[in-house]
């Protein structure tokens, strides 16, 4: 059965810093895996899909490697920033789950002004 | 960008009312939408997956007479609480799948039973 974990659960960073987000699964058939982010009340935004024959997605100051091989994925969010505060969850598609995600327990972030 | 639309956004009823919640994909078509229900300070529990005009595949545990998927079209699902109690209250999220692309999700609805 896949399990994801991110670790730590929880991160409080200065403002300017950069953030590295940790996420590992232990199941390397996947299809993808799909970095979210989810602020308080709110559903999830996606903010990077990596598919498996890739090892990296980048989009502004985000960057998300993925090595499959280690079952591990980290998303990198540079020069972060107060509104960078939020959940960030990660999850992974199994290929043999049926197209249904499964989530690590997210990290919560706090970027201090 | 694709974008998810769940209505409505907070739901405040009385037990044992039935509360129906509405998922729409907005700009592109949805092969499957899932159903999630969120805990506070927890990740999403999937509860049910459904493709258009076939009947919802749900999660172990979760009641499938208490939580009616209805997934009409390729756009539109649906979900009803019936018989809502206290227990029920949760954030329940929606979200939509095409292909290989970015799975996509709703703004999520607060369910509040009194």
């Amino acid at each position: 059965k896949q399990e994801v974990t991110q670790i730590p659960a929880a991160l409080s960073v200065p403002e300017g810093e950069n953030l590295v987000l940790n996420c590992s699964f232990t199941d390397s058939a996947i299809y993808n895996l799909q970095w979210f982010r989810q602020d308080p009340g709110k559903g999830l935004t996606s903010l990077l899909l990596i598919q498996s024959s890739q090892r990296e997605q980048t989009s502004g100051r985000l960057n998300a490697s993925l090595d499959k091989s280690s079952g591990r994925s980290t998303l990198y969010i540079a020069a972060s920033q107060p509104g960078d505060s939020a959940t960030y969850l990660c999850a992974v598609r199994p290929q043999a789950a049926g197209n249904k995600l499964t989530f690590g327990g997210g990290t919560r972030v706090l970027v201090k002004p | 960008g694709a974008v998810v639309s769940q209505h409505p956004s907070w739901v405040i009823c009385k037990s044992g009312t039935s509360v129906k919640i509405e998922c729409r994909s907005l700009d592109f078509q949805a092969t499957t939408m899932f159903w999630y229900r969120q805990f506070p300070k927890q990740s999403l529990m999937l509860m049910a997956t459904s493709n258009e005009g076939s009947k919802a595949t749900y999660e172990q545990g979760v009641e499938k007479d208490k939580f009616l998927i209805n997934h009409a079209s390729l756009t539109l699902s649906t979900l009803t609480v019936t018989s809502a109690h206290p227990e029920d209250s949760s954030f329940y999220i929606c979200s939509a799948l095409t292909g290989g692309q970015p799975q996509h999700f709703g703004d999520g609805t607060r369910l509040s039973i009194l």
